[in-house]
């Protein structure tokens, strides 16, 4: 089981610029979860799938973020246009079954 | 009122010593409580599932307090390998779809 894969780790950016983050749920896994983590915020909810469908998007901060999954084995996380304010840490998690979320090892973004 | 409130910490404590954390939440419909640990610069991973009857794993021991909605961990002969950041975890769906986790809690075992 390769776990969640997320890409790339680490992304710098400069402010205005699109940035897409990208997840490879683990196999079988039905639910995935984006989510995003600063010194300041701790770890903050964005979204969430149940079957590739968006099920609560509420924590999305605004229309310049957007996520997709357009099928089981992949999901995207765009920022258009980014701010120096998203700079954090995004995660991707999934679940397959009753218990806690399997984490990727996150993507460290820095927007300058 | 924050979803899910801990004591930042950070727990100094030396190897050996038994600490405690606790984690209150606001949503009394909750059904699923978890503990994560989360090490410098890496991803939360789970540690326990806390269940209504309590529930012990190794030195590791879950509470949880549906009454005051309160959940507790508890560590037993802490080792050096414990030093972390402890996330209470709480379901805000009345399932497992929307976990919501706390600040985490920041421990810290010296020799």
């Amino acid at each position: 089981d390769a776990g969640v894969i997320q890409s790339p780790r680490h992304e710098v950016t400069e402010m205005g610029q699109e940035v897409t983050l990208r997840c490879k749920p683990i196999s079988g896994h039905n639910s995935l979860f984006w989510y995003r983590q600063t010194m300041m915020r701790g770890l903050e909810l964005l979204i969430y799938f149940n079957n590739n469908v968006p099920i609560d998007d509420s924590g999305m901060p605004e229309d310049r973020f957007s996520a997709k999954m357009p099928n089981a084995s992949f999901s995207t996380l765009k920022i258009q246009p980014s701010e120096p304010r998203d700079s954090a840490v995004y995660f991707c998690a999934s679940r397959g079954g009753a218990g806690g979320y399997t984490f990727g090892s996150g993507t460290r973004l820095t927007v300058v | 009122r924050k979803e899910v409130e801990q004591d930042p910490g950070p727990f100094n404590v030396p190897e050996g010593a038994t600490v405690a954390f606790n984690c209150t939440y606001s949503n009394s419909a909750s059904q699923s409580f978890f503990w994560y640990r989360q090490d410098c610069r890496k991803e939360p991973k789970l540690l326990m599932s806390v269940y209504s009857s309590g529930n012990e794993d190794g030195r590791f021991t879950a509470q949880l307090n549906r009454a005051s909605q309160y959940i507790s961990l508890l560590i037993r002969d802490s080792k050096l390998s414990d030093s972390a950041t402890y996330l209470c975890v709480v379901d805000f769906s009345g399932g497992y779809n929307k976990l919501i986790f706390g600040a985490g809690t920041r421990l810290a075992v010296h020799p």
